[in-house]
């Protein structure tokens, strides 16, 4: 079975630090990989995705980046962080892009910035 | 791109029938609708999914009129354990996609 790992859990960082989340996938090969934003009480807002490897997909210009540099894994980064970095970030992955194959979504990572 | 659009909050009782409605007014022809439930702190939960008509599965049916211009996530007799937020997704191909603000429901004892 597929599994999707998310780390660390939480985070806290301060304001102008580098920032690295992990992502990685079980059980599948050549996922579509996503990251998400959730602000606090607020919607999913869809980051970045990628089809395969080194192919990144951006949705909304910020300070983050993202990179896949294995078939299974997705990293989220950036080099100053903000305090409206602060966050929920999830991952999902989903074996084919389209509006007829759901998302599996990962536990996710609290990212606070102070 | 059709925008999503849901109530923010709806609460209702156990053992009530709950629906929740998403506006979708510019849904695109291969547009598909997926709904997702989200507990805090965890990531969102596939719930159901359909293009037209009415879906249903073990949890809950979903009703898209024939203009698909909206779409009603049906829960049926709710408890405590299904107060939680509910994305309504309108998406196409390509990664395509619009996620709803989310409702959060509330189920009272």
């Amino acid at each position: 079975s597929q599994t999707i790992h998310q780390w660390p859990a939480t985070l806290v960082q301060p304001v102008g630090s580098p920032l690295s989340l992990e992502c990685t996938v079980e059980g599948t090969s050549n996922p579509n990989l996503y990251w998400y934003r959730q602000a606090a009480g607020r919607g999913l807002q869809l980051l970045f995705y990628s089809v395969g490897i080194g192919q990144i997909s951006s949705e909304v210009p910020q300070n983050l980046s993202a990179s896949r540099p294995q078939d299974r894994q997705f990293i989220l980064s950036s080099k100053k962080l903000l305090l409206s970095d602060s966050g929920f970030y999830l991952c999902a992955w989903r074996p084919l892009a389209g509006g007829d194959h759901e998302q599996f979504f990962g536990p996710g990572t609290r990212l606070t910035v102070l | 791109l059709a925008k999503t659009t849901q109530p923010i909050s709806m609460d209702s009782y156990e053992g009530q029938e709950v629906n929740i409605t998403c506006s979708h007014n510019n849904i695109a022809t291969n547009d598909y609708i997926t709904w997702y439930q989200q507990f805090p702190s965890q990531g969102p939960r596939f719930i159901i999914q359909g293009y037209k008509t009415k879906v249903t599965n073990e949890v809950a049916s979903l009703f898209i009129p024939a203009d698909r211009k909206s779409s009603t996530l049906s829960l049926p007799r709710v408890s405590l354990s299904d107060t939680a937020v509910y994305y309504c997704l309108v998406e196409g191909s390509n990664n395509d996609m619009r996620f709803g603000a989310g409702t959060r429901l509330t189920v009272k004892p």
